[in-house]
């Protein structure tokens, strides 16, 4: 199946700082590319979709100018949180889909600590 | 109501045990459905899509139930290895998935 790599899995920061996370589809142009948020014991919660070339679609609540969402390729988006706080300590993860196949393949997902 | 409603379990079943979920959604207009698995700290898994006439993988069955709104998934023969998560999802109008929180299932020796 197609492959997706997100790194890093795992990052710890300090409060105030800006975190990148980076999803790459590693055997496919991803024209569509998703991130998620999970919190412990609650559902993937859809932060944003961004397509190749545009900017991204915030869903309602989502700051965009806190998740800075960027899609400069059919292969690489990347999601900065900026001035992360304590409660933006969650699980994020992203999901890449190619126009011509229905299914979205899933990054291995990011573990964010802000201390 | 939410849009995909699960028991969160967690369902304890000993090996060898059938075990059914059940997802309830609330989008009646909803195309595609699809089970996942989720391990610990782990990106979810696609388990099987769910089609109107059901489907079958192994010791795994999905059904869709239209009339009544909810997806069902049946694990035959329980094994360890099947201790995890399963999250049900719909597709939503964007190409994303629209997950429930997930039913929690603990398969004892």
């Amino acid at each position: 199946g197609a492959v997706v790599s997100q790194h890093p899995s795992r990052v710890i920061c300090k409060s105030g700082t800006s975190v990148k996370i980076e999803c790459r589809s590693l055997d496919f142009q991803a024209t569509t590319m998703f991130w998620y948020r999970q919190f412990p014991k609650q559902s993937l919660m859809l932060m944003a979709t961004s397509n190749e070339g545009s900017k991204a679609t915030y869903e309602q609540g989502v700051e965009k100018d806190k998740f800075l969402i960027n899609h400069a390729s059919l292969t690489l988006s990347t999601l900065t949180v900026t001035s992360a706080h304590p409660e933006d300590s969650s699980f994020y993860i992203c999901s890449a889909r190619t126009g011509y196949v229905t299914e979205a393949f899933f990054g291995q997902g990011t573990r964010l600590t802000v201390v | 109501r939410k849009e995909v409603e699960q028991d969160p379990g967690p369902f304890n079943v000993p090996e060898g045990a059938t075990v059914a979920f059940n997802c309830t959604y609330s989008n009646s207009a909803s195309q595609s459905f699809f089970w996942y698995r989720q391990d610990c700290r782990k990106e979810p898994k696609l388990l099987m899509s769910v089609y109107s006439s059901g489907n079958e993988d192994g010791r795994f069955t999905a059904q869709l139930n239209r009339a009544s709104q909810y997806i069902s998934l049946l694990i035959r023969d329980s094994k360890l290895s099947d201790s995890a998560t399963y999250l049900c999802a719909r597709g939503g109008s964007q190409g994303n998935l629209i997950f429930g929180k997930g039913t929690k299932l603990s398969v004892k020796p």
